[in-house]
Formats: C-alpha cells, structure tokens, sequence
C-alpha cells in the first residue's frame, strides 16, 4: 500500500530555533512535494525533490531514497513560518498516470516570539 | 502572469443545488489538477487532466460530479446534485508536466452545502 506518513502532527517552537519535519513513505518515488498552507488556506509549493537536497533562503529539503525518508528544514524559525507543512509523493506507478500525489497529514508548525 | 485563478472564492448553497467551480491555469501549464481537503481526509486528488484530456479520474467521489476542461484555459467542476457531505475546500493547481514537476495552487473555493 502506498503510504506517506509525517511527523511530528503538531510542533510548537520558539522564535529562531531550528525546526525539523519529517515524511516517510513505503515504496519508490518519482518525486516528493514539499508544501506551505497559512492560515488563510492558500497552499504554496516550497520544494519538489526527487534526491539530493534543495535551498532556498532559510529552507532545506533533503531526501534519502535509500531510506524512503524525506526532512523539511527551517533555519532561525519566525513566526511567520507559522503554517501547516504538507508532503506529497508520486509513487512510481509503472507509467500509468503521473498525476495521482498521495498526502500526508500535514505538521502543523507554530512559532511563538 | 496573475497565477492560478479559481472562482467563486466562497459558496454556500443547499443540498440538491447544482454546483460549479471554475479554474483558470497558468498560460502555458499542460496539466490541471482538482484537489478536495477537508479535515477528515486531508487533500485528495479528484480528477487530472494532461493537454485538456481527462487521465486519472480515480478520485472523483461518484456520479454527482463531473470535470471538463474545454480549452487550455479554462476548467470546470460541477457537482449535482449537491449534498452536505461535499462541503470542503476544492483547489485547482497546475504544472507544466504533471505531479512530477512544481505544482501551482489556486486559492481554493470553500464550499458548503446546507
């Protein structure tokens, strides 16, 4: 079965602590989708991965394919990082359809100043 | 370019109402997605379309809804009759390539059927 699961469900931080979020899934990827939902409900896409490690600005994504495990990186955390992070994965699925993502449950993040 | 523009933004109707949600990609973007969240089930793939043709219909709850996209430019989702379990938050997103390539999200149409 394919399954993405993340952790932790709910993180709470203070302002410029180093935040880390995790997703693992079951079985091979073609690629991860690293997503940002604010309050407001809008989702953004922060990172699409399918090895390495990616930047930008305070953000880090790395994925270890080897391991099926995937960490969402937040450097000197702000409030306004507050939001609900969401991982998403195309599973290899032999060429049928490359447009079906499987969702984890999303961490909600909260930074206090 | 304005992004991915979805419409209406809020939608309250009754129970056995027709319902229609609409969506513009971004110019350019060969493949359009419709999304379902709700609390219970999180985001969930409706239906995907790659140039304009509907691929992977798989998330469609039943035979109340129903997708088209007539053009590159343009997407519907209609509901009919509509019942209080669809209430949710519908996103349309789009990509150049599909789900393997950087996905661009509406800002999503909440609905609520009383």
């Amino acid at each position: 079965k394919n399954e993405v699961e993340q952790s932790p469900q709910n993180l709470t931080a203070q302002e410029g602590e180093f935040i880390t979020i995790n997703c693992s899934y079951s079985v091979g990827i073609s690629a991860l989708h690293w997503l940002q939902q604010h309050p407001g409900g809008g989702i953004v896409s922060l990172f699409m991965l399918s090895s390495g490690k990616k930047k930008h600005g305070r953000l880090i994504a790395t994925i270890n394919i080897q391991e099926k495990h995937s960490s969402l990186h937040i450097t000197a955390s702000h409030p306004r990082d507050s939001a609900v992070y969401i991982c998403a994965v195309l599973f290899n699925a032999g060429g049928t359809s490359y447009g079906k993502l499987t969702f984890g449950q999303g961490t909600i993040l909260t930074v206090h100043p | 370019d304005a992004g991915v523009i979805q419409s209406p933004r809020h939608e309250v109707t009754e129970m056995g109402q027709e319902v229609t949600l609409r969506c513009k990609p971004i110019s350019g973007h060969n493949s359009l997605f419709w999304y379902r969240q709700t609390m219970m089930r999180g985001l969930e793939l409706l239906i995907y379309f790659n140039n304009n043709v509907p691929i992977d219909d798989s998330g469609m709850p039943e035979d109340r809804f129903s997708a088209k996209m007539p053009n590159a430019s343009f997407s519907t989702l209609k509901i009919q009759p509509s019942e209080p379990r669809d209430s949710a938050v519908y996103f349309c997103a789009s990509s150049f390539g599909g789900a393997g390539e950087k996905l661009f999200f509406g800002s999503g149409t909440q609905l609520s059927v009383l």
